[in-house]
Order: structure tokens, then C-alpha cells, then sequence
């Protein structure tokens, strides 16, 4: 089955400029998309189809993808976005699948 | 603006069954795929499935197979996923989420209900 690997924390200083990776065979191929998650809320959209961001989700959020590597970068990190992160493609198959999540520590 | 509101949390025996509810508002229901996700306290996200209010049609992860059903009620723009055979590792919160994209493979979760806590104890 289809893999999506996280680092399962990541730290960065306010102000400073977070990446989160996910890696997956051959993921540039496909479209991978990034959700936060805050403590005891439902995930939030926040890039889709590698790169795009939806209405209200602030222009420090951005994504690329290529190779086996999608990466979600927040610049100008703030207190706020201190949340855990996924990733998520589609197989082969067409079924959906979830990196196991990086939480962002900001300090 | 789009709307998933989920049943309220449930206490569930081992064994028992459980059917968690997914009430959709502002827009089409049958216009966009319905998928149900779980988490374990301090786990990631898991995919159950996913079914198509328009057809009914329906599709399930493996590991679910043989004792899970999703269905939905147009006429209340609800969609459905229950459970049986529950055991304690069944214990997470359990979400709805809807799907959406024009590209095929590119699609994302647009949409997440509230998530329902479903604990299984006896």
C-alpha cells in the first residue's frame, strides 16, 4: 500500500521560516494536498493540489511537490500556526491517503 | 456557507454497533462525495471509506470491510456511517468530510464536520 512519511515534529522560532515534508514514491507525480489540526479541533485546508491555497487561509502558507518530496512552508511563522500538519495524496488505487502527521512547535 | 454537522458522542459496549450521522447544509449534497476519518486520541487520520450521495455507491478500507455500512437519505441531505462489531481499539473520534476537485486524483477535503467521540468500554 501507498506511504506517506512525516518527521513527527518540527520546531521553528516565531517570525522564522517552517518546512514540513512528506515523502512518498514517486508523490510529484501525483497531487498532495496539507490540513491543520489544532488541539480537539477538526482539520482545516490550508494548500490542495500541491501548491494552491483556499479563500482565508493566510499567503504564509505555500506548497510544492516534486520527486518524492511535497513540502508545506509557512514564512513569518506565528504563535497561531503551532498546530499538528497532514499531508494527503491518492494511491494508485484512487483510495485516500494521510502522512502521519508532524506537529509545528513554535518557540 | 458549506455545513457538516455530526451526532453527538456515544458510549458503546464491545460488540455493539454504532451509526454516527453527517447532516450536510449549503450546498447540493449529491454534488460532492462524502468520506469518514478517524482519529485515535494522539494518533493521525485514518480513511474508513467514502460514498457518492448521488449514486449511493460506496467504497471501503480494507481493514473495515465486513463490518461497516455507509449510507445516505437525500431527502435530509444526510449521510451515515455505522460500525459493528466494536472493540476498544474502535475508541476515536470519528469525522465526515467532503470531498471536492475537478481533477481526478486531485481531489481534497474541503468540508470536516465537528468529529464525534465514540468511546468503546465496558
Amino acid at each position: 500500500s501507498y506511504e506517506l512519511t512525516q518527521p513527527p515534529s518540527v520546531s521553528v522560532s516565531p517570525g522564522q521560516t517552517a518546512s514540513i515534508t512528506c515523502s512518498g514514491d514517486k508523490l510529484g507525480d501525483k497531487y498532495a494536498s496539507w490540513y491543520q489540526q489544532s488541539p480537539g479541533q477538526s482539520p482545516v485546508l490550508v494548500i490542495y493540489q500541491d501548491g494552491k491555497r483556499p479563500s482565508g487561509i493566510p499567503e504564509r502558507f505555500s506548497g510544492s511537490n516534486s520527486g518524492n518530496t511535497a513540502t508545506l512552508t509557512i514564512s513569518g511563522t506565528q504563535a497561531m500556526d503551532e498546530a499538528d500538519y497532514y499531508c494527503q495524496a491518492w494511491d494508485s488505487r484512487s483510495h485516500v491517503v494521510f502522512g502521519g502527521g508532524t506537529k509545528l512547535t513554535v518557540l | 456557507q458549506v455545513q457538516l454537522v455530526q451526532s453527538g458522542a456515544e458510549v458503546k459496549m464491545p460488540g455493539a454497533s454504532v451509526k454516527v450521522s453527517c447532516k450536510a447544509s449549503g450546498y447540493t449534497f449529491t454534488s460532492y462525495d462524502i468520506h469518514w476519518v478517524r482519529q485515535a486520541t494522539g494518533q493521525g487520520l485514518e480513511c474508513m471509506g467514502w460514498i457518492n450521495p448521488n449514486s449511493g455507491n460506496t467504497g471501503y478500507a480494507q481493514k473495515f470491510q465486513g463490518r461497516i455500512t455507509m449510507t445516505r437519505n437525500t431527502s435530509i441531505s444526510t449521510a451515515s456511517m455505522e460500525l459493528s462489531s466494536l472493540r476498544s481499539e474502535d475508541t476515536a473520534v470519528y469525522y465526515c468530510a467532503r470531498v471536492t476537485g475537478s481533477i481526478a486524483a486531485a481531489e481534497y477535503f474541503d468540508s470536516w464536520g465537528q468529529g464525534t467521540l465514540i468511546t468503546v468500554s465496558s
